[in-house]
């Protein structure tokens, strides 16, 4: 069974640094995987998709990069601000054609002005 | 475009009511689906939907009934509410299937609270 961990939980840092969430998983035979935002109160909101053809994904100042033979992800914000607090989900299909996406409990970030 | 639209966003049940959540999308997506999110759980799918005419079971599908008779349209029932329920749900749809290179678009959720 697919696992997904995010560590830490939780990360607090001054407004301007760059940083790294982190996202692990057990089974290397994804298909893709999405990277995900969620303010308090609200849905989520896909931030990257990486194909598993794919090294990196970049928008804005989001760079997401898949290494699947580690098993690993990473988001990487450049120049944070507050506008960045939020929780960081990430989450991979088992498989081509499957049905549901296993996710990480989430990275809760939160931007000191 | 609304995009995904849930109702209500907020529900407070008694043990044993019954109640339907809906969800509604207006991109034409085919794949729809239901999670529910809990503290320590994470994400979890409840049922998902392919097409219209078509659901199927995810993880969690016990206690839950869906139907999808149209494109747009995938209400969640809940046939006798239990206190284990109580969660915050949402729809979730997409163009293609979840192992398909296509982005996953949230509603903005319903908070359930069965007393």
């Amino acid at each position: 069974k697919q696992e997904v961990t995010q560590i830490p939980a939780a990360l607090s840092v001054p407004e301007g640094e760059n940083l790294v969430l982190n996202c692990s998983f057990t089974d290397s035979a994804i298909y893709n995987l999405q990277w995900f935002r969620q303010d308090p109160g609200k849905g989520l909101t896909s931030l990257l998709l990486i194909q598993s053809s794919q090294r990196e994904q970049t928008s804005g100042r989001l760079n997401a990069s898949l290494d699947k033979s580690s098993g690993r992800s990473t988001l990487y914000i450049a120049a944070s601000q507050p506008g960045d607090s939020a929780t960081y989900l990430c989450a991979v299909p088992p498989g081509a054609g499957s049905y549901q996406l296993t996710f990480g409990k989430g990275t809760k970030l939160s931007v000191i002005p | 475009n609304a995009g995904v639209t849930q109702t209500p966003k907020f529900q407070v049940l008694k043990t044993g009511q019954s109640m339907t959540l809906q969800c509604a999308q207006d991109m034409n997506h085919e794949y729809m689906s239901w999670y529910r999110q809990d503290p320590g759980m994470g994400l979890r799918l409840i049922h998902y939907s392919v097409g219209a005419g078509i659901t199927d079971q995810g993880e969690v599908p016990n206690g839950y009934n869906v139907s999808r008779s149209t494109t747009e349209d995938f209400p969640l029932r809940l046939l006798s509410a239990a206190p284990s329920q109580t969660s915050v749900y949402f729809c979730a749809t997409s163009y293609g299937t979840a192992g398909t290179n296509e982005k996953l678009f949230f509603g903005s959720g319903t908070q359930l609270s069965v007393l």
